[in-house]
């Protein structure tokens, strides 16, 4: 059973796009959101993350925002560039938890 | 970039052979975990471990044992390796676990069952 729902699977997008990517849950105790960023050849790395207590976080060209009634976050790339075609995965852990449960990826390619 | 490494980095081996992944950090992180991926299904934990000789298990531990006799070293073995067992799997550190935690991955290990 997947904890956390990832849309689309893959993704293209012209450069200086907007490439969303979405996520959904189900567990209410989840109270922390990062998105892993994992190029080919390479171990994922974190890209951002929030906290249910914002609806919001900016860095950079990338956002997240969340909205906790409808259990969903979503990662935006503003201004999308090629070096961001990558695999994007999402993922929540729990508040003293030890686990993070990460959605299925999302595979994104920027086209000059 | 956190220290951890991984390996071997590639392995082909047989259906029915025991193969051990070995996961090593320079970091002195507390949480050590065993993640596959595959095609589909994103990052599967397979186990982690809370500290030397703490393990438990994640959603994907049928076939896969784990060891922790020292805090820098997270062992994964597959007794008898089967073909869906072919996957690249990943080792991750973590100093405070799933609360506020990053994870931080290595490199990855590619496994191959023929």
């Amino acid at each position: 059973q997947q904890q956390v729902k990832q849309s689309p699977q893959s993704l293209i997008v012209q450069k200086g796009g907007i490439s969303i990517i979405n996520c959904a849950y189900e567990n209410t105790a989840f109270d922390y959101f990062p998105w892993y960023q994992q190029f080919p050849g390479k171990g994922p790395a974190l890209l951002i993350a929030i906290r249910p207590d914002v609806s919001e976080k900016k860095e950079g060209r990338f956002t997240i925002s969340f909205n906790k009634s409808a259990k969903q976050f979503s990662l935006h790339i503003m201004d999308s560039q090629p070096g961001d075609s990558a695999t994007y995965f999402c993922a929540a852990s729990m508040k003293g938890g030890n686990q993070f449960y990460f959605g299925t990826g999302t595979s994104l390619t920027v086209i000059p | 970039d956190a220290g951890i490494t991984q390996s071997p980095r590639h392995k082909v081996t047989e259906t029915g052979t025991p193969v051990t992944l070995r996961c090593h950090q320079t970091e002195n992180h507390r949480y050590m975990y065993w993640y596959r991926q595959d095609p589909g299904h994103g990052l599967r934990l397979i186990h982690y471990s809370y500290g030397v000789k703490d393990t438990d298990k994640g959603e994907v531990s049928d076939g896969y044992s784990v060891s922790r006799s020292k805090t820098e070293d997270f062992l994964l073995t597959l007794e008898s390796a089967t073909s869906s067992q072919t996957s690249v799997y990943f080792c991750a550190i973590s100093g405070v676990g799933g609360d506020t935690g990053e994870l931080f991955f290595g490199e990855g290990s590619r496994l191959t069952v023929l």
